[in-house]
């Protein structure tokens, strides 16, 4: 079954940019999305398309992809911006979607 | 501004079928939209279940496909999800979702508020 691949934690100082990369051999033609996860919350959207921010999200939000891997940056990182962070996409058949593993980010 | 609700028992027994809905308010369940669950167990991430249109067409996890059902109530707005010889296993926050769906994939742009359940005699 199809898989997306994210490192399980990334660590950065406040006001440093955080990357959280997602790899997965259909992303070059599948949009990837972003969600952010606090402790006990609904995950909230954060990236769609591969680099379009909701209009609620803070532009250090932003978002790339480029052959199978796409990537969620965060310039200037809040510790407000700690959390999960899930990609999630749809697999080459168009029929099932799928989450990554996730990636806790700490920011201290 | 769509606003999802899940529903259902929050505690059931090993081997029987676990049953949740979602209602719909804010919007139509028969829009262009998909109606997704996914599932989180505890401590772990997150888990993609399947979804539905409401002219009824589903897509399911291949890992969950035979014990799971995801069917749609237009009258009432609303979805639901059954998964049969439950364990242990799928104990974990339900959260019901809404889909858009694109040339080049899908996204969940709203998502309710999840409800525990717990799969134990």
């Amino acid at each position: 079954s199809y898989e997306l691949t994210q490192p399980p934690s990334v660590s950065v100082s406040p006001g440093q940019t955080a990357r959280i990369t997602c790899s997965g051999d259909a992303l070059p033609k599948k949009y990837a999305y972003w969600y952010q996860q606090k402790s006990g919350q609904a995950p909230v959207l954060v990236i769609y398309e591969d680099s379009k921010r909701p209009s609620w999200i803070p532009e250090r939000f932003s978002g790339s992809s480029s052959g199978t891997m796409a990537t969620l940056t965060i310039s200037g990182a809040q510790v407000e911006d700690e959390g999960d962070y899930y990609c999630y996409s749809t697999d080459s058949s168009g029929n099932h979607r799928v989450f990554g593993g996730g990636t806790k980010l700490t920011v201290l | 501004q769509v606003q999802l609700q899940e529903s259902g028992p929050g505690l059931v027994k090993p081997s029987g079928t676990l049953s949740l809905t979602c209602a719909v308010s804010g919007g139509s369940i028969s829009s262009s939209n998909w109606w997704s669950w996914v599932r989180q167990p505890p401590g772990k991430g997150l888990e993609w279940i399947g979804e539905i249109y409401h002219s009824g067409s589903t897509n399911y996890n291949p890992s969950l496909k035979s014990r799971v059902t995801i069917s749609v109530d237009k009258s009432k707005n609303q979805f639901s999800l059954k998964v049969s010889s439950v364990t242990a296993a799928d104990t974990a926050v339900y959260y019901c979702a809404r889909v858009l769906i694109t040339t080049a994939g899908a996204g969940i742009d709203s998502w309710g508020q999840g409800t525990l359940v717990t799969v134990s005699s």
